[in-house]
């Protein structure tokens, strides 16, 4: 199956943009989709397809895809925004009906 | 208010089977997918399996096939993850999560439940 790959750890100051990436074969085929979750909550998502925000999510977040690469964009971090960030997608091998995970990414606001 | 809620925290012993639940209200829970998703201590997101209650279509991930039965009762809007044989790596918080649409480009899991902590150990 496919796999996706995140950086591990990332920092921000506050109120400074910040970009979370997500590489993988399968971003060649699918849009990414993104979820934060806090320490001892469940995740929620905060953008999918080409660059979608469901609602109540901040402007502040955005998305975007290039080649094998998928990226999620917080312009003006804010502390509340400190949290790890997953990106998701179809898997492109084999079976499509199978979704992936990356590693996930802690986001530090400084 | 569409929402997923599960069933509380299990504690069980290494060898015994157990059944966990998802329950879907405030939308049709018959029309949308609904995957499930291990997260061990201190870990990252790993994809399980999908289900599509309306027909009990199932899929799941390579990791999980054979370890884990995904199921669906859509006369009372539930979905179930079980296990016959528990073992202690499967110690785990378990997440079930809404399919939002078959729309390829806007796929993403919209709605997720609370979480069911499992929690074995002899």
């Amino acid at each position: 199956s496919s796999e996706l790959t995140q950086d591990p750890a990332v920092s921000v100051a506050l109120g400074q943009t910040v970009r979370i990436t997500c590489q993988g074969d399968s971003l060649r085929s699918y849009y990414a989709s993104w979820y934060q979750q806090k320490p001892g909550q469940a995740p929620v998502l905060v953008i999918y397809g080409k660059n979608n925000r469901p609602s109540g999510i901040p402007d502040r977040f955005s998305g975007s895809s290039s080649g094998n690469t998928a990226s999620l964009t917080i312009t003006g971090a804010q502390a509340e925004d400190e949290a790890d960030y997953y990106c998701n997608s179809r898997d492109s091998s084999g079976n499509h009906l199978n979704w992936v995970f990356g590693g996930g990414t802690k986001l530090t606001v400084l | 208010e569409v929402q997923l809620v599960q069933s509380g925290a299990e504690v069980k012993k290494p060898g015994e089977s157990l059944k966990i639940s998802c329950k879907g209200s405030g939308y049709s829970f018959t029309s949308y997918w609904i995957g499930w998703v291990r997260q061990m201590p201190g870990k990252g997101l790993e994809w399980m399996g999908i289900i599509y209650p309306g027909d009990s279509d199932t899929r799941y991930s390579p990791s999980f096939q054979g370890q884990v039965t995904i199921s669906a009762d859509k006369s009372i809007s539930t979905a179930y993850l079980q296990w016959s044989s528990l073992k202690a790596s499967d110690t785990a918080m378990y997440y079930c999560a809404r399919r939002r649409t078959t729309v390829t480009t806007d796929d993403a899991f919209d709605i997720w439940g609370q979480g069911t902590m499992v929690t074995v150990s002899s």
